[in-house]
């Protein structure tokens, strides 16, 4: 059983371009969380998706970001034109909707984003 | 003041040593995880816990709800235990979002 994919592993853009990251769950989790973590700073929780619903995006910028989670395939997070700022590690991580497990999230090795 | 506050930011270790990182948070949850992160890696869930103790292989978790702190030991150090350790705690609902401490940097030198 595979563990969280997360793809690609690097990205690189610039200013004013898009970026668009990927993240596919473990096999049979519904359930799909993306992180930020900022050089130097702490993890931040930025949207929490069930298939085809955004449950929680309370974490996410109100501008240029976006998070998707379609009824087929990986979950999105799209970043529209690119700051320096927006330069970090994404971390993806899903759990399963039910079960004793169901609260245990698992992690994807992360998009580290380079903004030049 | 951050909702999840660690301590210490910082430890050093000689290897063999027993080790103990802290976690502190403001208000009531209904679960606390504790992650390891190695530099520019990926994150590793070592433990979910909502009461009582935990143990796997050398590392114990504890959690004391009343008093709203948990801990993480690691007994018989090792230098492959060098990693960030981060505290995150979960305040159920709707929302199963993790809040998370600034974490710890450890180094166990050999």
């Amino acid at each position: 059983n595979a563990g969280v994919m997360q793809n690609p592993r690097h990205l690189v853009r610039r200013r004013g371009q898009e970026a668009r990251l990927r993240c596919s769950p473990m096999k049979g989790h519904s359930h799909v969380y993306w992180y930020r973590q900022l050089p130097e700073e702490g993890l931040k929780f930025m949207v929490y998706l069930q298939k085809e619903n955004i449950i929680d995006e309370s974490g996410m910028p109100k501008e240029r970001f976006s998070a998707e989670f379609p009824k087929e395939g990986p979950s999105i997070l799209r970043i529209q034109q690119v700051v320096r700022g927006d330069s970090a590690a994404y971390f993806c991580a899903s759990s399963p909707s039910y079960g004793t497990g169901a609260y245990e999230q698992y992690f994807g090795p992360g998009t580290r984003l380079t903004v030049t | 003041k951050n909702e999840v506050e660690q301590s210490p930011q910082n430890l050093t270790a000689q290897e063999g040593e027993f080790i103990t990182i802290n976690c502190s948070y403001s208000v009531g949850i209904s679960a606390l995880h504790w992650l390891q992160q190695h530099p520019g890696g990926g994150i590793v869930s070592l433990f979910m816990l909502s009461s009582g103790k935990k143990k796997h292989g050398r590392l114990i978790a504890t959690i004391n709800i009343q008093e709203k702190h948990s801990s993480l030991h690691i007994t018989a150090s090792h230098p492959r235990d060098s990693a960030v350790y981060i505290c995150a705690v979960r305040y159920g609902g709707a929302t199963n979002k993790l809040i998370f401490g600034t974490g710890t940097l450890l180094a166990v030198q050999p």
